[in-house]
């Protein structure tokens, strides 16, 4: 079946860059997804790249595709302490009646 | 314009007691999800509907039932809680399904005893 992997945790400083790595199985995925959850809350749609894209840069996030090794990749530029939450890797499942979500990435970030 | 709106935000409950998760949204979507999340296991869904009257299982359906008599409602019920059921529950809704953005309620908080 379908298996999203992502790194647990993420610590980085202020003013630097984060990058939060991701894994997919379902080669089949039209869109790949970045979610970020703030403690006590629900998730909001970050960004999103389609699968026949190799790179989406949206203000300070650049999203990676690597298809071929089913790579997704997220980068914050210039890490604010308001970027400390849990980020999600998405991918819809093959019929598109669900999100499968990898385990989050909880990233911290120090001043 | 609310979103979608879940209540209620915390519960406690005994095993056994049944409950119902509330889920409303005021976007006219289509298609709306329920899904659990636990730690260290990520987001898991539970059922979804893509539309008035249409429901389907997702991959923990065991244990909770729904229904959507209305585009708006979506309730989750939980027939006989069990401590496994401790869990963080959210709620989303698309336009349509496979869409996006999906938009999602701030969770309820699920305690069983």
């Amino acid at each position: 079946g379908e298996d999203v992997e992502q790194s647990l945790f993420l610590s980085v400083r202020e003013g630097d860059s984060s990058v939060i790595n991701c894994t997919y199985t379902d080669s089949s995925s039209t869109y790949l997804y970045w979610y970020k959850q703030e403690p006590g809350a629900g998730l909001q749609l970050l960004t999103y790249i389609f699968s026949n894209m190799d790179m989406k840069q949206d203000q300070r996030l650049t999203v990676l595709l690597n298809k071929k090794d089913k790579h997704l990749s997220l980068r914050i530029a210039d890490t604010q302490t308001g970027d400390s939450a849990i980020y999600f890797c998405a991918e819809s499942n093959q019929a598109g009646t669900a999100l499968i979500f990898g385990k989050g990435t909880t990233l911290s970030v120090s001043s | 314009n609310a979103g979608v709106t879940q209540t209620p935000k915390f519960q406690v409950l005994k095993t056994g007691q049944s409950m119902t998760l509330q889920c409303a949204q005021d976007m006219n979507h289509e298609y709306m999800s329920w899904y659990r999340q636990d730690p260290g296991m990520g987001l898991r869904l539970i059922h979804y509907s893509v539309g008035a009257g249409i429901t389907d299982q997702g991959e923990v359906p065991n244990g909770y039932n729904v229904s959507r008599s209305t585009t708006e409602d979506f309730p989750l019920r939980l027939l006989s809680a069990a401590p496994s059921q401790t869990s963080v529950y959210f709620c989303a809704s698309s336009y349509s399904q496979g869409s996006q953005p999906q938009h999602f309620g701030d969770g309820t908080r699920l305690s069983i005893l």
